[in-house]
This record gives structure tokens, sequence and C-alpha cells, in this order.
């Protein structure tokens, strides 16, 4: 089955910084790749989503970029806000498959004012 | 409109006793979920439903654990002999299709002492 790898664990930045946090997968099949933010005590929320037609999309100050060849994505926040604390979940699914999202563990991300 | 509903919010069980977790997913989604959430681990897959197909268990950890979902609708995870190592947030999500994003509940704390 489909295996994803997160990184870091925790990240720290200070307000203005720009935040990465990368994501590997294990299954070639896999062509749809979401990430969530879950804030504390709340749902994880999806807010944004790559297909594997595309290579980068870009959403405001958020943008996910994707690298089938070496299987790994990212997600990019830049100018980063206190708001953006939060855990960030990445995932990998295979659309037009089995189609059951592997989440990896989860990045905390703490945006120090 | 609403989102999806889970109940009850927390659970807290004595060892060996059963347990029942709810989830009303989002009006006409035709894809329910449940995933697992330990402190400090992603998001575990437990089982999936698609509309009037056989639902995909290959995520349940044992024979303890089973679920149902009536009418397309509501979905129940009974936990049966709950054991300590079964205390997690128990989320479920839908999503409008197979392919689609998905949503998720506020989840459902269990306690297990």
């Amino acid at each position: 089955g489909e295996n994803v790898e997160q990184h870091p664990s925790t990240l720290s930045v200070q307000e203005g910084d720009s935040a990465v946090i990368k994501c590997t997968y294990s299954d070639s099949a896999s062509n749809y790749f979401p990430w969530y933010k879950q804030e504390l005590g709340k749902r994880p929320q999806l807010i944004i989503d790559i297909r594997s037609n595309v290579g980068e999309k870009k959403d405001q100050r958020i943008a996910v970029t994707l690298n089938k060849t070496a299987k790994h994505f990212s997600l990019h926040i830049t100018e980063t806000q206190p708001e953006d604390s939060a855990v960030y979940f990445c995932a990998a699914a295979e659309s037009g498959g089995s189609y059951i999202p592997t989440f990896g563990r989860g990045t905390s991300l703490i945006v120090h004012p | 409109g609403a989102g999806v509903s889970q109940s009850p919010s927390n659970k807290v069980t004595e060892k060996g006793k059963d347990v029942e977790l709810r989830c009303d997913p989002i009006s006409g989604h035709t894809a329910l979920y449940w995933y697992r959430q330990s402190l400090g681990q992603g998001l575990e897959f437990l089982i999936y439903f698609q509309g009037n197909s056989a639902p995909d268990k290959s995520g349940l950890p044992s024979d303890r654990f089973s679920a149902e979902r009536t009418g397309g609708s509501v979905s129940t995870l009974t936990i049966q002999r709950t054991q300590q190592e079964d205390s997690a947030v128990y989320l479920c999500a839908s999503s409008q299709n197979r392919d689609s994003p998905l949503h998720f509940g506020n989840g459902t704390r269990l306690t297990v002492t």
C-alpha cells in the first residue's frame, strides 16, 4: 500500500518568514495530493490540493509543488502569520482507483509574532 | 449547509466495555471514511464506504472494530471490548463522490480507562 513520509514534524518560524513542508510517497499510482490544516481542537480542513497533471498550484500565500519522478510534493507558505499556526497534513490518493487518502504524520507549524 | 456531524464529542469508557460512535455525513455525499488520530500521529485509515458497494475494511486494526452505514447516510463505528490503546480521536469524513476532497467532522475523543 501507499506510504507517505512528512518532514519536519515541527517547524518554528518568525512572522513574515516562509515555511516549507515536504512529503514523499511510495505508490507511483497516486495522482492526487491534498493538504489539510488542523487548528488546535478543530477538524482538519482542506487548504489546497494538486493533481498529477500539473507541477505547481498557487492560492494567495500558499503554493504546492509536485515532482512525480522523485515522488515528492511540498507545501510553501509565504509571509507567514500567527494564524497560520496549526498542524498541516499531506496526503496521497489514487484518483480513479481505490481513492483512500493516505496521510502523513503531520507538521506542527508555529509562527512567532 | 451543515457539515459532517459526529457524536458524542467525548466518550470516556472503562476497559472491556463496548462503544458506538456516530457520524452524520453531509447530505448527498456518497463516500464516507473513518480515520483514527492518536496523539502525535497522523490520520490512520480505518474503513471506507462508497455508495452501495461493499466497504473497504482494510484499515480496521482488529476484529473488535466494525462499522456500518445505513441507507447510504449515517454511519456507526463500533469498538467491542475496548482496550487502552483504543484511546484516540476518531474522525469521520465524507466526500461528494469518489474523487472529491474530504470534509471532516470534529471527531469523537475516546478515552479508555
